[in-house]
């Protein structure tokens, strides 16, 4: 299982929209919603944002939301704020009952 | 609230067995748990998860040199990574997979830096 494709960065300013891709195959993205979503800023552990495609764990901002059309996964983080730079990760539950990372996407508010 | 800390040697030589605890806190390890790993300056990789106390699941491409078992009297879970290279260089997390979020990892450690060298 290689890893999920993610793009190396995205960028955006104070208030804005963000889109985050997370491309796997139509056997594994593609066939089941067992996608999660990470929060990494420098220095931290990695905390964990939507699990289930696009459920929200308790205590995370509802400017976060996840989707998924076809083979790929997105996160989307509206209204940008300072706090959102960190690195991304997307996981994926695999049906080897592996899991496997996306390859991160770092964010930058400018 | 459940809390994990990693522990064990930082620096490891190559060819030797890398050896990590993690010591969980305010929960019982009768529950699923996985061992991640993160190389300076790159992503996230899966190494394995341990389930029902003893039960493992591995990582492919590292099946064959890694063990994970779990310590209920002590509450501890442990990674024993054989044949270590300098690519094996990385932070250690020890991480609970959520029995309400699926398919998530909701409890991350602060982590263990390793480092492989002579």
């Amino acid at each position: 299982q290689s890893a999920l494709t993610q793009p190396p960065s995205v960028s955006g300013s104070p208030g804005q929209s963000v889109t985050i891709s997370c491309t796997g195959t139509s056997s594994d993205v593609g066939s089941y919603n067992r996608v999660s979503w990470y929060q990494q800023p420098p220095g931290t552990a990695p905390k964990l944002m939507i699990y289930e495609v696009s459920n929200r764990p308790s205590g995370v901002p509802d400017r976060f939301s996840g989707s998924k059309s076809g083979n790929t996964a997105s996160l989307t983080i509206s209204g940008l704020q300072a706090e959102d730079e960190a690195d991304y990760y997307c996981s994926l539950y695999t049906s080897s009952n592996t899991y496997v990372f996306g390859t991160g996407t770092k964010v930058t508010v400018l | 609230q459940v809390q994990l800390q990693e522990s064990g040697p930082g620096l490891v030589k190559p060819s030797e067995t890398l050896s990590l605890t993690c010591t969980v806190s305010g929960g019982s390890i009768t529950y699923y748990w996985s061992w991640i790993r993160q190389s300076p300056g790159k992503g996230l990789e899966w190494i394995g998860q341990i389930y029902n106390s003893g039960s493992t699941i591995y990582n492919p491409s590292l099946r064959s040199r890694v063990t994970i078992s779990g310590d209920t009297s002590k509450n501890q879970l442990s990674l024993k990574l054989s044949s270590v290279t300098a690519a094996d260089t990385a932070v250690y997390y020890c991480v609970r997979h959520s029995g309400v979020y699926y398919f998530g990892m909701d409890v991350w450690g602060q982590g263990t830096t390793v480092t492989v060298s002579s």
